[in-house]
């Protein structure tokens, strides 16, 4: 059973640093194939995809946000961190990490954590 | 990369069938075969419906299907229920430096 779990702070300060943990369990990131992205969704706003990360290693950023964001993985905690720069209001969003599996649905998201909404403001 | 385009709201009534557009562009849908579609009621995380424009995880009631034709890929929700009502997202590959194109999601109501 695939379960994953976002944390982290719920209020940020503007230009501070958000450093967001995904905690997973019932998957490995050393098995071939197997990636944890984030996504984030302002109030009322719709998805936007951040960053993706693979059991290679192999990176994905989400192009107008490349110099903000880095992720990273531990694959002995089964964690994957995600840190965004320079926070701004517009940046106040539900985070969700959600696991994908390159051979049997790339680029899909079949198993999301519950998010956690981040507030910037000072 | 400017987001893939859906209509913001559709409604159908019970039993009926009502049908969502995703278009992009031939750098995206058009290109290739990497269409998805989320599921997202208020206050809870998305669930993935179709993957891959046409297949439907474990679980999804096959009264959810994907297409695509050209640069639009479209969900058709057949015999509508109650619980259908949500927001759906769609989403394309588009290129390795941008693997996850989402679109502005769609309210659909159920009257």
């Amino acid at each position: 059973q695939i379960t994953l779990k976002e944390s982290g702070p719920t209020l940020v300060k503007p230009t501070q640093t958000l450093t967001l943990t995904c905690t997973f369990s019932g998957f490995s990131l050393r098995t071939s194939g197997v990636g944890v992205g984030w996504i984030r969704q302002p109030p009322g706003k719709a998805l936007e995809w951040l960053a993706l990360i693979y059991w290679d290693d192999d990176k994905r950023y989400r192009p107008s946000m490349k110099s903000r964001l880095t992720i990273t993985k531990d694959t002995s905690k089964n964690q994957v961190v995600l840190t965004m720069t320079n926070m701004d209001p517009v940046d106040t969003a539900t985070y969700y990490c959600a696991h994908t599996e390159y051979y049997t649905g790339a680029y899909s998201f079949d198993y999301w954590g519950q998010g956690t909404l981040v507030t910037v403001s000072s | 990369q400017s987001a893939l385009t859906q209509p913001p709201s559709a409604s159908g009534s019970p039993g009926q069938s009502v049908t969502i557009s995703c278009t992009g562009t031939s750098s995206d849908v058009g290109g290739y075969n990497y269409v998805s579609w989320y599921q997202q009621h208020p206050g809870k995380a998305p669930k993935l419906i179709i993957y891959e424009v046409t297949k439907r995880p474990s679980g999804v009631p096959d009264r959810f299907s994907g297409s695509k034709s050209g640069n639009t890929a479209s969900l058709t929700v057949s015999g509508l229920q109650a619980e259908d009502e949500a927001d759906y997202y769609c989403t394309s590959y588009a290129g390795s430096n941008n693997p996850v194109l989402f679109g502005g999601g769609t309210k659909l109501t159920v009257l």
